[in-house]
């Protein structure tokens, strides 16, 4: 089947860093891409990785381990406004998005 | 660019009705269009995938005859609810490929539409 696991929720502060883990099993793998979803709205895209390695990205990086079935989203100098959900959303061989629910993100003064 | 939009934003309407929503790129042709169905506090559910001029293709559980998909050009798609029921009360999201571009994968999202049956 089909899996995705991220932290449910994590909080964090205001300036802080924080490292978001995703681990996925998938059948066939394309590449996986970050959303940032706020309540209420749709998803926002973030990044893509598709070759082993990490992505820099502003104030957000985004890391691939194909062989370990693993990537992570770093954000750097959290702001109020990075208080959102992270979604970690492979592309299977089908090239369909396989959605989570997401790692909830709380950012605190 | 790749903006994609939606309309409406929020609508209510009363069980056993019909409700069109639109979901249009404003910049760019989309190859393929995307209807997902978001429930409080749960994950994106695909509904169904579109390519246009031809019929969508529905995942597994959603009703054909009950969310009618029309995508009529590159740049437009429509899903209607129809005979909608308080359980059909969701937040409804489209998004669109982009087509022809490198980066051919990622999906653009549009706003999304709330829908809430009385």
């Amino acid at each position: 089947g089909q899996n995705i696991d991220q932290p449910t929720e994590m909080t964090a502060t205001e300036g802080a860093i924080v490292q978001i883990n995703c681990t996925y099993q998938t059948s066939g793998f394309n590449g996986l891409f970050w959303y940032q979803q706020h309540a209420g709205e749709a998803p926002t895209f973030l990044s893509y990785n598709v070759l082993d390695g990490l992505e820099e990205k502003g104030r957000f990086s985004s890391f691939l381990s194909r062989s370990k079935g693993y990537s992570y989203l770093l954000l750097k100098e959290l702001q109020m406004k990075d208080s959102a959900s992270y979604l970690c959303v492979p592309l299977d061989s089908n090239y369909q998005l396989i959605w989570g629910a997401g790692t909830k993100l709380i950012i605190k003064p | 660019g790749a903006v994609v939009s939606q309309h409406p934003s929020w609508v209510i309407c009363k069980s056993g009705t019909s409700v069109k929503i639109e979901c249009r790129s404003l910049d760019f042709q989309a190859t393929t269009m995307f209807w997902y169905r978001q429930f409080p506090k749960q994950s994106l559910m695909l509904m169904a995938t579109s390519n246009e001029g031809s019929k969508a293709t529905y995942e597994q559980g959603v009703e054909k005859d009950k969310f009618l998909i029309n995508h009529a050009s590159l740049t437009l798609s429509t899903l209607t609810v129809t005979s909608a029921h308080p359980e059909d009360s969701s937040f409804y999201i489209c998004s669109a490929r982009v087509l022809g571009t490198s980066d051919s994968y990622e999906q653009y999202f549009g706003p999304g539409t709330r829908l809430t049956v009385t």
